[in-house]
Parts: C-alpha cells; structure tokens; sequence
C-alpha cells in the first residue's frame, strides 16, 4: 500500500515566521502535487513538480522535488494569516490516480 | 455555473435511507473522481471514471454505486450506510493524462445516523 507521510502533523506559529512541510514516502512518483484546503472548501493546487531535484517558487512559497522522486518540501517565508490552512501532497502514480499525503494543518497567527 | 460544483452541499441520513451525491463539472474535463475525506484518513480515492467508463474502483464497499451518466455528471447513490460512512465526499474532474491537476469541488458533508 502506497503511503504519503506528511510531517509536521500540525503547525501553529506567529505572522512572520518560517516553516518547512516534509513529504516523504517509499514510492517513487512520475510528479507531485501540492494543495491547499480551507475549511468549507475542496483541495486547489498549488503546484507540481515533476523533475528529481526540481525547485519551484511560488512568491513566499518554495516546494523542492527529491532526486529520487520519492519525497517533497514545501517551505514557507514569512508566513501570514492568509497562508492558514491544509496542505496536502500528493504522488501521481497514473494519468488517474493520485495518492494523497496525510496532511499537514497549519495555524497562522496574527 | 463554473468549475465543480456538488449537491447537497450537507446531508443527513439514517442507516436505512437512500441518497444521492451530485457532482457538476463545467471545465470540458474527461475524467471525474469521488474521494472521501474523513478527520482521521487521509484524502481516500473511491471511482475514477475517464470517458463516461469507470477505470477505478478503489475497494469500496457495494453501499456506494457511482454513475456518470456523461462527461459532465457524477452521482454517487447511498444506501443502507453505516456511522463510520460519515465524511466530506470531494468530487473532481481533470483531464485524462500526466500531471493534470485535479479541480475539486467544496464537497458534500455527509452524517449518517
């Protein structure tokens, strides 16, 4: 059974502070995914990488694919409130099939 | 209407009702999924349907029939659930080939009595 573990869990920090959201699992992937959930909402994508090793920035956010194309980062700068919510991973093993990471819920205060 | 859109967006039913899920898509997609997304699981694929067939059937148990009766509708019917059934149902649509993202919709919030 593929399996996508999410670290940390959950994650409460201040307005400003920086964070890292690991992705780790023993499969490897063609690409991954991350989105984001708030509450009341379905998951919306924030990126995809595809290449092992690749780099992606978006404004504040930075997500790294591994080389092995097993595992993933998302690393957050200076977080704000708006950047509260659930973020998700996700490994496409097919065309169809997605495997979703455990989640990690982040807490953003003001 | 635009993107994914899913009715009822709550729903409330006894172990011996029989419901169904309604999903929309209105982005031209070809392939459409129903996931569960419970407070202890990960985000669990159920179907997958490409091209109006259904190509994924991730063990779910007989309770829930899915039916897309065309590339822009999903149903899926409910009975004789169990409390533990009780989720956030996410429906999404993408297209049918590598890294396509998936576009979800807000997901029917469903309690079983």
């Amino acid at each position: 059974t593929q399996l996508l573990e999410q670290s940390p869990q959950f994650l409460s920090i201040q307005e400003g502070e920086n964070l890292t959201v690991y992705c780790n699992s023993s499969s490897v992937f063609s690409s991954l995914q991350w989105y984001r959930q708030e509450p009341g909402e379905g998951p919306v994508l924030l990126v995809t990488v595809v290449t092992g090793g690749e780099v992606k920035k978006l404004k504040r956010l930075t997500f790294q694919f591994g080389d092995a194309r097993k595992d993933s980062s998302l690393h957050i700068t200076a977080a704000q409130p708006g950047d509260t919510g659930l973020y998700l991973c996700a490994g496409e093993l097919t065309s169809l099939k997605l495997i979703f990471g455990t989640g990690t819920r982040l807490q953003v205060f003001p | 209407e635009t993107g994914v859109t899913q009715t009822p967006r709550h729903l409330v039913m006894g172990m011996t009702n029989k419901k169904s899920l309604k999903c929309e898509q209105h982005l031209g997609h070809n392939a459409m999924y129903w996931y569960k997304q419970s407070a202890k699981k990960p985000l669990e694929l159920m179907f997958v349907y490409s091209l109006e067939e259904r190509v994924e059937n991730n063990s779910v148990p007989s309770r829930f029939s899915p039916e897309c009766p065309n590339s822009s509708h999903l149903f899926l019917h409910l009975h004789t659930l169990q409390p533990e059934d009780s989720a956030l149902y996410l429906c999404a649509s993408s297209q049918d080939s590598w890294g396509w993202e998936q576009f979800f919709g807000p997901g029917t919030r469903l309690t079983v009595l």
